[in-house]
């Protein structure tokens, strides 16, 4: 069964609204979480790590003021994207640090700023 | 900063035919991955390569990987339609801060067509 869960799996949201999107672990406890951002036919490019009960590191070139990163407890990560623009539109992917763990992505959510 | 670069990036196959993807990487590293992405999905993992000489096969796929030579590749063996897909190579960080972190190839996307 699914490793990760993200919710939600699409959004639509108009430009300066802020968006959030939450990364469960599920059935085990994921003390850091990386987010990865994914443009149309792009690969993937890590925007940040969160780390359980202290703050996220970000990946040079993103704006940890636009992008905040809540991991509150050991099943929760959450990334919100705030005054969204067009360019924000993108894909949005979470993903538990950990032995083995290297293998299971989440699902996924497709972020869309009109 | 470690790099990784794929070729082909486009690849058109026609079915039953073969053909390897490669995966070069910059700086040492004990862990290489593939992964599979569908058209508006998440990551599907292929194969883990924690070794020298590591080959591992599945199905129609079979990766290897020359940690010597930085290079892994990823051989087709008689394609079929079902393959269609974006194929990521991943490279997994050494240790310190960028312990659990993948660098990402550019992707290779596969088109098999009769």
């Amino acid at each position: 069964g699914a490793v990760v869960s993200q919710h939600p799996s699409w959004v639509i949201c108009k430009s300066g609204t802020s968006v959030k999107i939450e990364c469960r672990s599920l059935d085990f406890q994921a003390t850091t979480m990386f987010w990865y951002r994914q443009f149309p036919k792009q690969s993937l490019m890590l925007m940040a790590t969160s780390n359980e009960g202290s703050k996220a590191t970000y990946e040079q070139g993103v704006e940890k003021d636009k992008f905040l990163i809540n991991h509150a407890s050991l099943t929760l990560s959450t990334l919100t994207v705030t005054s969204a623009h067009p360019e924000d539109s993108s894909f949005y992917i979470c993903r538990p640090r950990g032995a083995n763990y290297e293998q299971y992505f989440g699902p996924g959510t497709r972020l869309t700023v009109t | 900063e470690l790099k990784v670069e794929q070729n082909p990036l486009f690849l058109s196959m026609q079915e039953g035919k073969n053909y390897t993807i490669y995966c070069n990487y910059s700086t040492t590293s004990d862990r290489l991955y593939w992964y599979r992405q569908d058209p508006g999905k998440s990551l599907e993992s292929l194969f883990v390569l924690l070794s020298n000489g590591a080959v591992k096969q599945e199905g129609r796929l079979m990766a290897s990987l020359d940690t010597k030579a930085r290079l892994s590749t990823l051989h087709i063996t008689a394609a079929v339609h079902d393959l269609s897909a974006t194929y990521f190579c991943a490279v997994g960080g050494a240790g310190g801060t960028s312990y659990g972190k993948l660098t990402f190839g550019q992707g290779t996307i596969l088109t098999v067509h009769p």
